[in-house]
């Protein structure tokens, strides 16, 4: 069975840094692009970052470029986000997806951003 | 990175069917065939019905059906049930390498 499960939520200050992760299992990690989608309850979700299955390539949403960083480690089937210089328009639930389509989500993780 | 065009929402009766555009340019919907769409009900993750444009994955009812025409992408729901009632999210690859979404649509079943 297929899981994701992201990790690494909370409240955060603005100008703060965070870095999430998100646990893979039940498919050949290495073999899967990932990608990290947001999604502000009640509001629609909103795209934010995509890296390839071996992590030669990554790209970015404009409303975050240069802020966050995407990575994995294929050998802990693990994908992170870094998320620095974070903003109140950060604040959302984080979910990593599996997939070029995407396929499969996690549970998500809320990220807020509030002094 | 405009978000795709959906409209906000939409209803329909039992039984009846159903159709959420999605658009977009020839810079995502109209420049690939990678085209996604997302049933997402309150308080749940996004489910995948459609992938591809049309492609159905495993599991997925056949009252589910996808299309594209030019730059507009949609999503047919046929023989409306009461649990299809949720949020439905369009999603596109784009000629930049990066993917954008609808802003939803939400469905009500009457």
């Amino acid at each position: 069975e297929v899981q994701l499960v992201e990790s690494g939520g909370g409240l955060i200050q603005p100008g703060g840094s965070l870095r999430l992760s998100c646990a893979a299992s039940g498919f050949i990690f290495r073999a899967d692009r990932m990608h990290w989608v947001r999604q502000v309850p009640g509001k629609g979700l909103v795209w934010v970052s995509s890296i390839k299955s071996d992590g030669s390539s990554a790209n970015y949403a404009d409303s975050v470029k240069g802020r966050f960083t995407i990575s994995r480690d294929n050998a802990r089937n693990t994908l992170y986000l870094q998320m620095n210089s974070l903003r109140a328009e950060d604040t959302a639930v984080y979910y990593c997806a599996r997939g070029g389509g995407p396929e499969q989500w996690g549970q998500g993780t809320l990220i807020t951003v509030s002094s | 990175q405009s978000a795709l065009t959906q409209p906000a929402s939409v209803s329909g009766s039992p039984g009846q069917s159903i159709t959420i555009s999605c658009a977009g340019s020839s810079n995502d919907v109209g420049a690939y065939d990678y085209v996604s769409w997302y049933q997402q009900h309150p308080g749940k993750v996004p489910r995948l019905i459609i992938s591809g444009v049309s492609s159905r994955p495993s599991g997925v009812s056949d009252r589910f059906s996808g299309s594209k025409s030019g730059n507009t992408a949609s999503l047919t729901i046929s023989g409306l049930q009461a649990d299809d009632e949720a949020d439905y999210h369009c999603l596109s690859y784009t000629r930049s390498d990066t993917w954008v979404f609808g802003g939803g649509t939400k469905l009500t079943v009457l």
